[in-house]
């Protein structure tokens, strides 16, 4: 069964105080994985997606990478309004077109 | 505004009713996904539709919930004699899919969701 695992559950930073997420997987040959930001009482909305490993994808401050086991989502020099929820999952080829998620980590920027 | 859009954005219920929650995806696309999401975790799979055809089931679709997508354009989740564990946030999505015969992942686009209390 496909498995996605985010860490840390929740990460409180000052303004400018650079720091990483990660995301660990499971999956029977990975078709794709995507990052989401989540934003409280909203659906996720699409940041990223990844197809194979050293891949790298870049958007403002965040930057999303990719090896053979595991997704790190790297803010860089993050602003309050970067402060949000964010989600991996993946898709399998096994799994026909469904996403499996990460349970999310939680991201607190202070100015 | 082009996106993705779910209604109503709150259902509060009580337990043994039947609700219904209506989704219409980015016209362009031809694939369109339910998900539920309870506090604190991702969302979790439901079903998905390629055009009108319901192509998948998770096996968290009891017999309970009814999805349809007629004419492959807007799509219905219908859940039937509510729980209080049917509480919870129904996320749709939609994306655009392959041609016949190659294999690739789209991104999918999310909408606002429905907000389900049962009481």
């Amino acid at each position: 069964e496909d498995q996605v695992t985010q860490s840390p559950e929740a990460l409180r930073l000052q303004e400018g105080e650079s720091s990483s997420l990660n995301c660990s997987y499971t999956v029977s040959g990975l078709r794709g994985l995507f990052w989401y930001r989540q934003d409280p009482g909203k659906g996720p909305e699409f940041l990223f997606t990844l197809y194979s490993a050293g891949e790298e994808k870049e958007k403002e401050r965040l930057k999303a990478t990719l090896t053979k086991k595991e997704s790190f989502l790297h803010i860089t020099a993050p602003k309050p309004e970067d402060s949000a929820t964010y989600l991996c999952a993946v898709q399998a080829e096994a799994a026909g077109n469904k996403l499996t998620f990460g349970g999310g980590t939680r991201v607190l920027v202070k100015p | 505004d082009t996106g993705v859009s779910q209604n109503p954005r709150h259902k509060i219920t009580k337990r043994g009713q039947n609700v219904t929650f209506r989704c219409d995806p980015i016209s362009e696309h031809n694939r369109l996904y339910w998900y539920r999401q309870t506090l604190g975790q991702g969302p979790e799979f439901l079903t998905y539709f390629q055009n009108e055809a319901q192509l998948e089931k998770s096996r968290l679709l009891s017999d309970r919930f009814s999805a349809e997508r007629p004419k492959g354009s807007f799509s219905t989740l219908e859940i039937q004699r509510t729980e209080q564990g049917d509480s919870a946030m129904y996320l749709c999505a939609s994306s655009f899919g392959p041609p016949l015969g190659q294999v690739r992942s789209y991104e999918q686009y999310f909408g606002p969701g429905t907000r389900l209390t049962v009481t």
